[in-house]
């Protein structure tokens, strides 16, 4: 079965870190590009940031931008997010999600998503 | 505020067609292909369409896609109360060099 699951979320202070996981399942991670989309409470999505197949190329949303750091193992068919200098707008769930193509453009398989919360 | 826009809500009857609208610009829609995600509460985003108008494996021909120019458009056809969900455009922004959505749009059956 084709799949992705993420950890490490929890309650993190602000300006505090914390790593989040993705471990993939079921395909060859190795030959796809991979994302990372959250979204906060009663709100929509939000891209957050995209990995190539080979990390050759990432990109971030210029709201984590300096602060969050994508990440992958293709050996181990794991995705990473470090987060740091966390804020309380980072609140929210965060899915990891396989690209389609190749273009950052469409998203078929999603993880459960997990939750980040950033207060004091 | 959201770079794609989207209406907030539709609502149509059982049976019925409705269609959610997704605007952007030449940056984003008019030089990229679009795709569509359903959100139920409590579950993970489901690609419905990707490359404007392609449905992956196990989506219904209930739901297409099209593009003309800076927009997108989302049909659904013979709608069903399990239809109830958020909807969300997407794609890539070549200006921003990052990923986009629509502010999402809150589909009620009737």
């Amino acid at each position: 079965e084709v799949q992705l699951v993420e950890s490490g979320g929890g309650l993190v202070q602000p300006g505090g870190s914390l790593r989040l996981s993705c471990a993939a399942s079921g395909f060859s991670f190795s030959s796809y590009s991979m994302n990372w989309v959250r979204q906060a409470p009663g709100k929509g999505l939000e891209w957050v940031s995209y990995i190539a197949s080979s990390s050759n190329i990432i990109h971030y949303a210029h709201s984590v931008k300096g602060r969050f750091t994508i990440a992958r193992d293709n050996a181990k068919n794991s995705l990473y997010l470090h987060m740091n200098s966390l804020r309380d707008v980072d609140t929210a769930v965060y899915y990891c999600a396989r690209d389609i193509q190749t273009r950052g453009d469409a998203f078929d398989i999603w993880g459960q998503g997990t939750m980040v919360t950033v207060s004091s | 505020q959201s770079v794609l826009t989207q209406p907030p809500s539709v609502s149509a009857a059982p049976g019925q067609k409705v269609t959610i609208s997704c605007s952007g610009s030449t940056s984003n829609i008019g030089n990229n292909y679009v795709s569509w995600y359903q959100l139920l509460p409590g579950t993970a985003p489901k690609l419905l369409i990707h490359d404007n108008n392609k449905r992956p494996s196990g989506i219904p021909d209930r739901f297409s896609g099209s593009k003309s120019g800076t927009s997108a458009t989302l049909g659904i056809t013979g709608l069903q109360t399990g239809d109830e969900a958020d909807y969300y455009c997407g794609t890539w922004d070549g200006s921003l060099s990052a990923g986009v959505f629509g502010g999402g749009t809150k589909l009620t059956v009737l």
